[in-house]
């Protein structure tokens, strides 16, 4: 079955960029999501097909998607930008597989 | 304004059943797939369940195969979950989510969840 792998946290200064990454086989041939959870909330879809940005989206948020590792990137981190991320990806085998989230520390 | 609202969910001994519920609004409901994911209590997020849009595709995760099955009535906008044999293992918060297609991709709204805990 298809695995994503992420790290289990990022740290970012703020007003400084944070990267997640999202590791998988061959990932840059698949389309790759992105969700923010914020605690007891549920999740906000903030890229989709890689590099895409929903509506009331930030341009600060960005993705990018080549080789085994999708990215995605935080501009100018907020404090707010505080949350656990979440990759997933449409298998055709495992059909939706999730990332194990990453927490994101604004300091 | 969309709108997802998940009804539901409650305390269950092992072995029962429980039938789950999602009111959608807001926008075209037979116009795009339809999924649950669950969160356990501190955990990150699963898949569960996917439904096309004119439920000609299904799939489910491994884990709840042969136990769950996902349906539609898009004539009544809604979207259920009857879960069997429920475990320990399916305690969580149940999300239902739309997608941004008709076969299924992405979620690109969900709701507020509904709590499943399976308890004797």
């Amino acid at each position: 079955s298809y695995e994503l792998t992420q790290p289990l946290s990022v740290s970012v200064a703020l007003g400084q960029t944070a990267r997640i990454t999202c590791g998988g086989k061959n990932i840059g041939s698949k389309n790759v999501h992105w969700y923010q959870q914020k605690p007891g909330q549920a999740p906000v879809l903030v890229i989709y097909r890689d590099s895409n940005r929903p509506s009331g989206i930030p341009e600060r948020f960005s993705g990018s998607n080549s080789g085994n590792t999708a990215t995605l990137t935080i501009s100018r981190a907020q404090a707010g930008d505080e949350a656990d991320y979440y990759c997933q990806v449409w298998d055709s085998s495992t059909v939706v597989v999730f990332g194990g989230g990453t927490k994101l520390t604004a300091l | 304004e969309v709108q997802l609202v998940e009804s539901g969910g409650g305390l269950v001994q092992p072995g029962r059943s429980l039938r789950l519920s999602c009111a959608a609004s807001g926008f075209t409901f037979d116009d795009y797939a339809m999924h649950w994911v669950r969160q356990a209590p501190g955990k990150g997020l699963e898949w569960v369940s996917t439904i096309s849009w004119n439920s000609g595709s299904i799939d489910y995760a491994d884990s709840v195969k042969g136990r769950f099955t996902i349906s539609r009535d898009n004539a009544k906008n809604s979207l259920y979950l009857q879960m069997n044999s429920l475990r320990a293992e399916d305690t969580a918060l149940y999300y239902c989510a739309k997608d941004i297609t008709r076969l299924g991709e992405s979620f690109d709204q969900w709701g507020q969840g509904t709590l499943v805990t399976v308890s004797s």
